[in-house]
């Protein structure tokens, strides 16, 4: 069965500390995959996606995430978050058509000033 | 600056009450979604939209129904609200093939009573 992981429900950083957000899939075929955010009461806002090529992709925000393809992975990080950043993240993966996508569960992100 | 509208942010309805949650797109895109989120099951897709007057289930349609008369405007039909379709429900839009990924709108928390 097709599925997207995110491993960890909430995580906590400091201000200023590095943050990884984890995702794993399980597909058939390389997807094509997706981070998004949730600040409260919102609706979701693209962070980056990767298609194909460089496996190391730049992003909003000051976020990169790299793909993986040996540990089906696509984990999402930050050199050095910010307060405003705490909000909920969303990996999604698209299957060849693009049209249709699944999306992990989320991690919550807290930071402590 | 692109959008996806949708009618109401907050809605209190009844038990056993038909409901109607609207979502409106300004970028001319072909395919539109239905969501629900709820803590701890992600977001899961409730009905799709790839043209004008088509639709397909995804994977939670039950007690949900969808109409799409025109190309910008997807609603989301509750027939007779239950307490369990207490939720957020995000409308979502992408053009064809959708390499750029979903636009979300900003939600609607439906509480049932």
């Amino acid at each position: 069965a097709q599925s997207v992981t995110q491993p960890d429900i909430h995580i906590t950083v400091s201000e200023g500390a590095s943050l990884e957000l984890r995702c794993n899939y399980s597909y058939g075929a390389t997807p094509y995959l997706f981070w998004y955010v949730q600040s409260p009461g919102q609706g979701l806002q693209l962070l980056l996606k990767y298609f194909s090529g460089d496996t190391l992709v730049q992003g909003i925000k000051g976020f990169e995430a790299e793909f993986k393809r040996s540990q089906s992975s696509f984990n999402l990080r930050k050199p050095s978050v910010h307060w405003s950043d705490a909000a909920e993240y969303f990996c999604a993966v698209a299957l060849y058509n693009f049209n249709k996508f699944y999306f992990g569960s989320g991690t919550k992100l807290n930071v402590k000033p | 600056d692109v959008k996806v509208t949708q009618s109401s942010r907050y809605l209190v309805k009844r038990t056993g009450e038909k409901v109607f949650l609207e979502c409106v797109q300004d970028m001319d895109h072909e395919n539109m979604f239905w969501y629900r989120q709820d803590p701890g099951l992600g977001l899961r897709l409730i009905y799709f939209s790839y043209d004008v007057k088509m639709k397909e289930k995804g994977d939670i349609p039950e007690g949900y129904s969808v109409s799409r008369e025109k190309k910008e405007r997807f609603s989301l039909i509750l027939e007779s609200a239950s307490t369990n379709q207490t939720s957020m429900y995000l409308c979502a839009s992408s053009a064809q093939g959708g390499r750029d990924g979903y636009t979300f709108g900003s939600g609607t928390r439906l509480t049932v009573v």
